[in-house]
């Protein structure tokens, strides 16, 4: 089955201990993105990655880092999290760059709280 | 700079009755439109894009939506709803300027009674 995957789903945490979110996805998609969700403001984009090795800075990256070593990977790490991450995390991927022909898939989520 | 805005945060619908829920957008040069749902505790699913062709565009579940270029609206409808299609709803434009990547409405809840 074509998916996306994100562990945990839900992490509860405290200011200052790092942590990494994973995200991978088994459709040979060479497009990953981190989003936030909160409400009223929609999803907004973290990091994105057009290929293994290239990835780039989306509209909220501050407080965030993203590695891409291998096509499926896509994991998401908080060095020093403060409350202000907490959020609904979204992990996703596409074909392509999204917004053509080829769907967006999305992970499940991982819910976020540091206190 | 480009943005679409989803103008209500709830829409409330008795069963069986049409639904429309509301997306204006802004963007230089044509846009690419999209809908997206998002279930409890699921991620985002894809309902239906607008690229090019018949303003009118059909979708999954019985979704359909609107491209109005005049009025830069994009709205999702459905002749009636059901008690299932109660969910998040997002619309969102393609973002030209950096990797194609879309831009989210800030979501509206739809909550259909029965």
């Amino acid at each position: 089955e074509a998916q996306v995957t994100q562990n945990p789903r839900y992490l509860i945490t405290v200011t200052g201990k790092k942590l990494t979110v994973t995200c991978s996805q088994n459709m040979n998609h060479e497009y990953m993105s981190w989003y936030r969700q909160d409400p009223g403001l929609g999803l907004r984009q973290i990091y994105y990655s057009m290929n293994v090795e290239v990835t780039d800075k989306g509209d909220v990256p501050e407080g965030y880092k993203v590695s891409r070593k291998e096509k499926r990977n896509f994991p998401l790490i908080l060095e020093s999290p403060s409350p202000n991450q907490t959020s609904l995390y979204f992990c996703a991927s596409s074909l392509v760059p999204p917004g053509g022909n080829y769907e967006q898939y999305f992970g499940p989520g991982t819910r976020l709280t540091v206190t | 700079a480009q943005s679409v805005a989803q103008p209500e945060d709830q829409v409330n619908v008795a069963e069986g009755n049409p639904l429309t829920v509301k997306c204006t957008y802004s963007v230089s040069g044509n846009p690419y439109l999209f809908w997206y749902v998002q279930y409890p505790n699921r991620g985002l699913q894809f309902l239906l894009k607008y690229i090019t062709g018949d303003n009118l565009v059909k979708g999954s579940y019985g979704f359909e939506a609107e491209f109005n270029k005049s009025q830069t609206s994009f709205h999702l409808k459905k002749p009636s709803a059901l008690v299932s299609d109660s969910a998040l709803y997002f619309c969102a434009v393609r973002d030209y300027n950096q990797g194609g990547k879309l831009i989210f409405g800030q979501g509206t809840e739809l909550s259909v009674k029965p």
